[in-house]
């Protein structure tokens, strides 16, 4: 198993401009997750999707847009970009066995620049 | 509203000692998962161990539990004879059970004396 991995790992962009973090998890996990880390912080919730065709809001979402088609891939898209949007992007999946216990698995994050 | 506090920004411990990293929660949902999670500085995040609301026993995974004491809305993360491989960003992080939100704290930096 790829686990979950995130291309691009690092990417620098001018302010307005538009692009697309991808994800993908080769885990059949249900669950999926896009967090932003500012430095010295901890991760804020931007997305999040508990299945194909379902997504919704997390804490941070404003800028940002996500699909879900399919369960293996979850991108993020990114509009117009600000220098706000400056960060370290981590997508995430989750898994819970039958005793309802979770474990969540992340990718290796994307280092975004917006300049 | 949910709310996870890490009041240690820095610790130190010996090698081979014990080290107790805080977390204290704020919720209102009975249902909920606390988490615990080790960023080493080549920046990936590493999934440490899980605590269920209704778990009655702490969790443990190796030589990492979590001291959960539910009235008090603790969940601290014990480390058993430390490492210098332990020395990293260690953050606690709560789901909110009904809509599958994860809040996280600001993290302890914990650093592991030789």
């Amino acid at each position: 198993n790829a686990g979950v991995t995130q291309t691009p790992k690092f990417r620098i962009l001018k302010i307005g401009q538009s692009m697309t973090l991808q994800c993908a998890q080769d885990m059949n996990h249900n669950y999926m997750y896009w967090y932003r880390q500012d430095p010295g912080m901890g991760l804020k919730l931007i997305y999040y999707s508990v299945g194909a065709g379902i997504t919704d809001k997390g804490e941070v979402p404003n800028g940002y847009n996500v699909s879900r088609s399919t369960t293996e891939d979850f991108p993020l898209r990114l509009e117009l970009a600000a220098p706000s949007q400056t960060s370290v992007y981590f997508c995430a999946s989750s898994f819970f066995n039958r005793q309802g216990r979770e474990t969540q698995y992340f990718g290796p994050g994307t280092r975004l620049l917006v300049l | 509203a949910q709310k996870i506090t890490q009041t240690q920004p820095g610790m130190f411990v010996q090698e081979k000692e014990a080290v107790t990293l805080d977390c204290t929660y704020d919720t209102s949902d009975q249902s909920y998962g606390l988490f615990w999670y080790k960023q080493p500085s080549s920046g990936e995040m590493i999934f440490l161990i899980y605590q269920g609301s209704y778990d009655e026993q702490n969790a443990t995974e190796g030589r990492y539990s979590l001291n959960f004491q539910k009235a008090r809305k603790s969940a601290n993360l014990v480390i058993s004879a430390s490492q210098l491989g332990d020395s990293a960003m260690y953050f606690c992080a709560m789901r909110e059970g009904p809509t599958y939100k994860y809040i996280f704290g600001t993290g302890t930096r914990l650093k592991v004396l030789a």
